[in-house]
Order: C-alpha cells, then sequence, then structure tokens
C-alpha cells in the first residue's frame, strides 16, 4: 500500500498565484484533513472531512478552500497565495471504524511563498 | 485557549538514560484520546502510542510509555533507555468525544545526547 500520497513534495509561488497541493489515500479511510506546520507552532488544522461530499473547517482555515469527491483524494487549493502562507503542508487520514485509530501521514508539502 | 500544551520546547538528554516528555490538554469531553508522534528530521510523521480516556491501563509500547494522570489531564510520554535515534520533535495530540478532528501541540525537541 502507498499509503498517504501528497504531491507535490516542493513547490514556490508567487504572491497572488493560485495552486493546489493533492493528498490521495488509498486505505479507504473516511476521514482526511490537512494541517500546516510552522516553526514554533506544531501542526494546526486547515480543514477537515469525515467522508466524500463533507468538509468543515479547523483551526486555521482563512484562505484555503477544500473538497472531497471521492473517498480517496482530498486536494487543497490556495487561491491567492500569500507569504503568510509558506509552510510544510501534511495530508492525513484515518479510520473512522474506532476511536483508538491513528492518523496516517503523507511526506509532507513544503510551499513557499515569495 | 490551548488543548494541548507542550511546555518544554526543547529537551537535552544523554543517551541511555530515560526521557519524560511532559503534555497536558485542556478538555470537557469525559471521552477522548491522546497521541503522541515522532518527526525526525526527516520529516516524517510517525505514531508512537494511544491512550483512551477510559482505558484502565497506562498504554505501552515498547520502550513508549504514557504516564497518564486524568485528574490532572496530563499525559506525558516516557521513553525509556534513550537512543541516538530518539532525537527528534516529539508531539502530543488529542481528538475528543465523537469529533473526528486531532488536535495537535507545538512540540518538543528532543536531542540525545552520546
Amino acid at each position: 500500500n502507498a499509503g498517504v500520497t501528497q504531491t507535490p513534495k516542493f513547490q514556490v509561488l508567487k504572491t497572488g498565484q493560485s495552486m493546489t497541493l493533492q493528498c490521495a489515500q488509498d486505505m479507504n479511510h473516511e476521514y482526511m484533513s490537512w494541517y500546516r506546520q510552522d516553526p514554533g507552532m506544531g501542526l494546526r488544522l486547515i480543514h477537515y472531512s469525515v467522508g466524500a461530499g463533507i468538509t468543515d473547517q479547523g483551526e486555521v482555515p482563512n484562505g484555503y478552500n477544500v473538497s472531497r469527491s471521492t473517498t480517496e483524494d482530498f486536494p487543497l487549493r490556495l487561491l491567492s497565495a500569500a507569504p503568510s502562507q509558506t509552510s510544510v503542508y501534511f495530508c492525513a487520514s484515518r479510520e473512522r471504524t474506532s476511536s483508538r485509530t491513528e492518523a496516517f501521514f503523507g511526506q509532507g508539502t513544503r510551499l513557499t511563498v515569495v | 485557549a490551548q488543548k494541548i500544551t507542550q511546555t518544554q520546547p526543547g529537551m537535552f538528554v544523554q543517551e541511555k538514560e530515560a526521557v519524560t516528555l511532559d503534555c497536558t490538554y485542556d478538555t470537557s469531553d469525559p471521552s477522548y484520546g491522546l497521541f503522541w508522534y515522532k518527526q525526525p528530521s526527516s520529516g516524517e510523521m510517525i505514531f508512537l502510542i494511544y491512550q483512551g480516556s477510559y482505558d484502565q491501563q497506562n498504554a505501552t509500547e515498547g520502550r513508549y510509555s504514557l504516564n497518564f494522570q486524568k485528574a490532572r489531564k496530563s499525559a506525558n510520554l516516557v521513553i525509556s533507555a534513550s537512543q541516538l535515534g530518539d532525537s527528534a520533535m516529539y508531539f502530543c495530540a488529542m481528538r475528543e468525544g465523537w469529533d473526528d478532528k486531532i488536535i495537535f501541540g507545538k512540540g518538543t525537541r528532543l536531542h540525545i545526547l552520546p
């Protein structure tokens, strides 16, 4: 199994550009989420989804959009990139069948906005 | 208010010594789960251990154990006989009630000295 796959691994954007960070999982997990990691801030939840067609906001949703059309994919869109969105982004998924299941993470996307 | 507090930004420990990483949490829900993750310098997120609020015993996984003190709302990670490979960032995280999302603390960077 590939687990959680994020693309791209690295990206440089100019301020105002848009882009989509891709996330796909092959574990049939209903729950998927996006985090950003900044120095000294830990991982902060951006958006999450508990199934196809269902999304909700996390701690820091502003400037980001998500959609969930399939169980496997959960893309994160930056409509107009800002330098404050320079960060490492992680996608994660988990089973919902048990409260004890951990989240599985992708390898991360390092995004720089100049 | 922070849901997860990790008060030690950084720690230096001699190899082979035991390490305790602190984590306190804030929730009014009687049902919750606590997770610890390790992030080595390569960047991936590695799940270490889980403790449920109703678990009768403290969780253990190999050299990792969780010192769960419910009344104090603390869930400290204990690493026995530390190794150089334990040098990493460690994150404490929580999931509350029926909520699927997992919220992380800011992390503790652990340095193991030879």
